[in-house]
């Protein structure tokens, strides 16, 4: 069975560009949440998606923002990229919508801003 | 607001035992998860302790106490793979996210 996939791997992107990273969870998980970590710290939450729907929603700028697609599937997007974005971007999914269950991560997306 | 701390860094010894401690305070507390992550890789699941007491699966032994705001990850028979980064992490009050701890490095040695 494949676990969540992220895309793209390593991405490189000048400040004040938009990116747009991509998860698809394990299958038959219908929760999937957005992560970032930044060297030597532990993942910070950025946002929920359950069943389509925003959940929750971590301390991140507007210039963030998610969606969730029908197949479960989700994409995180940046606007307006700094320096300071540069971070690992995880993706973790979970069978149902709360956050006492196991979560599966990813294997992130490298994001550099140049 | 909501907070995990954690030791920086553990070193030990191959076949040793190793705990690494985790104080909390958050609010509408619903259990306490363990992660491990190698570098640059995902992290991983090791336990979840929802009530007191102690949790075993296999080397991994995972202890909390609700009264202390207070749980420990214990790992015996260590081995040269297990070196890497444990997080803690406790659930938000909505029960929609992990709050994770900054980590604790262990480094094993021979």
């Amino acid at each position: 069975d494949a676990g969540v996939t992220q895309s793209p791997t390593h991405l490189i992107k000048t400040r004040g560009q938009h990116v747009t990273l991509r998860c698809s969870p394990i299958s038959g998980h219908k929760s999937v949440s957005w992560y970032q970590q930044v060297l030597g710290q532990g993942p910070q939450f950025i946002f929920q998606y359950y069943e389509k729907e925003e959940r929750g929603r971590g301390n991140f700028p507007d210039r963030f923002s998610a969606r969730q697609f029908p197949n479960y599937s989700s994409e995180l997007n940046v606007n307006a990229l700094l320096l300071g974005d540069s971070a690992l971007y995880l993706c973790a999914s979970r069978f149902t919508g709360t956050a006492n269950t196991e979560a599966f991560f990813g294997q992130g997306t490298r994001l550099t801003v140049v | 607001g909501q907070s995990l701390e954690q030791p920086s860094e553990v070193t030990a010894v191959e076949g040793a035992i190793v705990q690494m401690n985790c104080t909390y305070q958050t609010s509408g507390f619903y259990g306490l998860s363990w992660y491990q992550q190698h570098d640059g890789g995902a992290p991983t699941f090791l336990s979840y302790n929802a009530l007191d007491g102690l949790e075993e699966t296999g080397r991994f032994s995972s202890f909390l106490s609700r009264s202390d705001s207070y749980g420990y990850l214990l790992l015996q028979e260590l081995q040269m793979k297990d070196s890497a980064s444990y997080f803690c992490a406790a659930s938000n009050q909505a029960g929609t996210a992990l709050i994770f701890g900054k980590g604790t490095t262990l480094s094993v040695s021979s």
